[in-house]
C-alpha cells in the first residue's frame, strides 16, 4: 500500500538549515508530482511546494519562495525539502503529499509529518 | 494577494445536514480550481476527501459530497455523524501554469 515517511525534523537554532526527506513506498513514485505542506502548532494547513515527476519544474508558495526549496530522487523514491536560514516561524509540523498523477493540482496520499522546532 | 476564505465553525446535529463553503477574496471558484477538500482529526495526518470539486476519495463515504454552489466551491455532509466532528480544509489551484495551491484557513465541524 502506499507510504509516505517523513524524516529529518527535530530542534534546530535559528539560522541554521535544514533537510527534510519523504521516503515512497507502495507505488511508483516518478509517476506523481509531490508537494509538502506545513502546520504551525495549533494552527492550519500550509501548502508550500510541488516538484513535477521529473522534478524538473518546481513552484512555491509566495510566502516561502527563496526560503525553502524543494526537490526529489527517482532513483531513490525519495522527496526532498531544504529549509535554509531557520525562522522561529518555520516551526511546524511538516507533511509530504502524493499528487494526483502528474498533475499539480490537489492531493491523495498523506504522510504522518516530521516536526520541525526552531528553537535558540 | 489572493485568499481563500472558509467559515471559521459551523455545528450540526447528528443526522442533520451541513454544507461548508470555499470562496476567493477576489472572484469566484469555478472547476478550474479543482477545488478538493480535507479532513483533519486531532494529532492526525489529513485524509483526502474530495478532488477536482465533486470526486470522492477511495474509501470516504458518500454522505461527503461536494459541488459548486453560486461562486464558492461547498462539501456537504449529509446524515453527519459523531465522527465527522473535526477540521475541514479546502484547498484551491490558482492555475494558469502557476503550480500553486492555497489552503483555505479550515472550518471546525462540530456535531452535536
Amino acid at each position: 500500500q502506499v507510504q509516505l515517511v517523513e524524516s529529518g525534523g527535530g530542534v534546530v537554532q535559528p539560522g541554521k538549515s535544514l533537510r527534510l526527506s519523504c521516503t515512497a513506498t507502495g507505488f511508483t513514485f516518478s509517476d506523481f508530482a509531490m508537494h509538502w505542506v506545513r502546520q504551525p502548532p495549533g494552527k492550519g494547513l500550509e501548502w508550500l511546494a510541488v516538484v513535477s515527476v521529473t522534478g524538473q519544474n518546481d513552484f512555491y508558495a509566495d510566502s516561502v519562495k527563496g526560503h525553502l526549496t524543494i526537490s526529489r530522487d527517482n532513483s531513490k523514491n525519495t522527496l526532498f525539502l531544504q529549509i535554509n536560514s531557520l525562522r522561529y516561524e518555520d516551526t511546524a509540523l511538516y507533511y509530504c503529499a502524493r499528487g494526483r498523477g502528474y498533475s499539480y493540482v490537489g492531493f491523495d496520499f498523506w504522510g504522518q509529518g516530521s516536526l520541525v522546532t526552531v528553537s535558540s | 494577494q489572493t485568499v481563500v476564505t472558509q467559515e471559521s465553525s459551523l455545528s450540526v446535529s447528528p443526522g442533520g445536514t451541513v454544507t461548508l463553503t470555499c470562496g476567493l477574496t477576489s472572484g469566484s471558484v469555478t472547476t478550474d480550481n479543482y477545488p478538493s477538500w480535507y479532513q483533519q482529526t486531532p494529532g492526525q495526518a489529513p485524509r483526502t476527501l474530495i478532488f477536482s470539486t465533486k470526486f470522492r476519495s477511495s474509501g470516504v463515504p458518500d454522505r461527503f459530497s461536494g459541488s459548486i454552489l453560486g461562486n464558492k466551491a461547498a462539501l456537504t455532509i449529509t446524515g453527519a455523524r459523531t465522527e465527522d466532528d473535526c477540521d475541514y480544509y479546502c484547498v484551491l489551484y490558482l492555475g494558469s501554469g502557476s503550480g500553486i495551491s492555497v489552503f483555505g484557513p479550515g472550518t471546525k465541524v462540530t456535531v452535536l
